[in-house]
């Protein structure tokens, strides 16, 4: 599976869109990028996942570029709640769901 | 509740001892996977089970692990003589189908934290 790389920690302002980057400069046709986020003592919850095009659903967006080598994840109006790790995992189509996770970014939102 | 439920939530172990750890997946979920997840890291990847067999062991770190899911659904990891190192949250996860359907979710539960002294 293609690695992604990730800022270790970004802060964002509570109320306001958080914007979370990723390069998955080596990610190929048949590869999935997944997001995933781990609140506190909590285990990884999923959030959205895309191919090429870009993704909405209740809890973020996901906006692909169109060489698909990278990726952002949008909160777009972060709360406390939000604060955790987020893992941005590209996985291939013929990988069982073996998800592998990186450092992923350190989220705070701050009031 | 109807998500995935592990225990014990705490273990608190001596050095050379033996540990099971389960997982109860989410009723229907055919398949199971295991992480362990070290201070300050992102989830690795233990071992993976699609009904009853395992898929994919290839994350036991040695000989020490072991995971079994006799029936397809509850499964057990095994620890023999714990050391120090395998300290750690391990997680438990489960999934609706597999091998891939582009839906992808895994449904984790909350751990299972082990210390070993």
């Amino acid at each position: 599976d293609a690695k992604t790389t990730q800022p270790p920690s970004m802060d964002c302002a509570e109320g306001r869109a958080a914007n979370l980057p990723c390069n998955h400069s080596t990610i190929s046709g048949n590869e999935y990028v997944y997001w995933y986020r781990q609140i506190h003592s909590q285990g990884p919850q999923y959030i959205i996942h895309g191919l090429k095009n870009n993704e909405t659903n209740e809890m973020a967006s996901l906006i692909i570029t169109e060489d698909r080598k990278s990726s952002t994840l949008i909160l777009p109006h972060a709360t406390l709640r939000d604060t955790a790790v987020y893992y941005c995992i590209v996985v291939s189509n013929n990988a069982g769901n073996m998800l592998t996770f990186g450092g992923g970014t350190r989220l705070m939102v701050k009031p | 509740g109807a998500g995935v439920s592990q225990t014990p939530s705490n273990k608190v172990t001596e050095k050379g001892k033996y540990v099971e750890l389960r997982c109860d997946p989410i009723s229907g979920h055919t398949a199971l996977y295991w992480y362990r997840q070290s201070l300050g890291q992102g989830p690795e990847f233990l071992i993976y089970f699609q009904g009853t067999g395992a898929a994919d062991d290839s994350g036991l770190p040695n000989d020490r692990f072991f995971a079994v899911r006799p029936e397809g659904s509850v499964s057990t990891l095994k620890i023999q003589r714990t050391e120090r190192g395998d300290s750690a949250v391990y997680l438990c996860a489960s999934s609706l189908t597999g091998p891939w359907s582009n839906t992808g979710e895994l449904f984790f539960g909350e751990g299972s934290r082990l210390t070993v002294l």
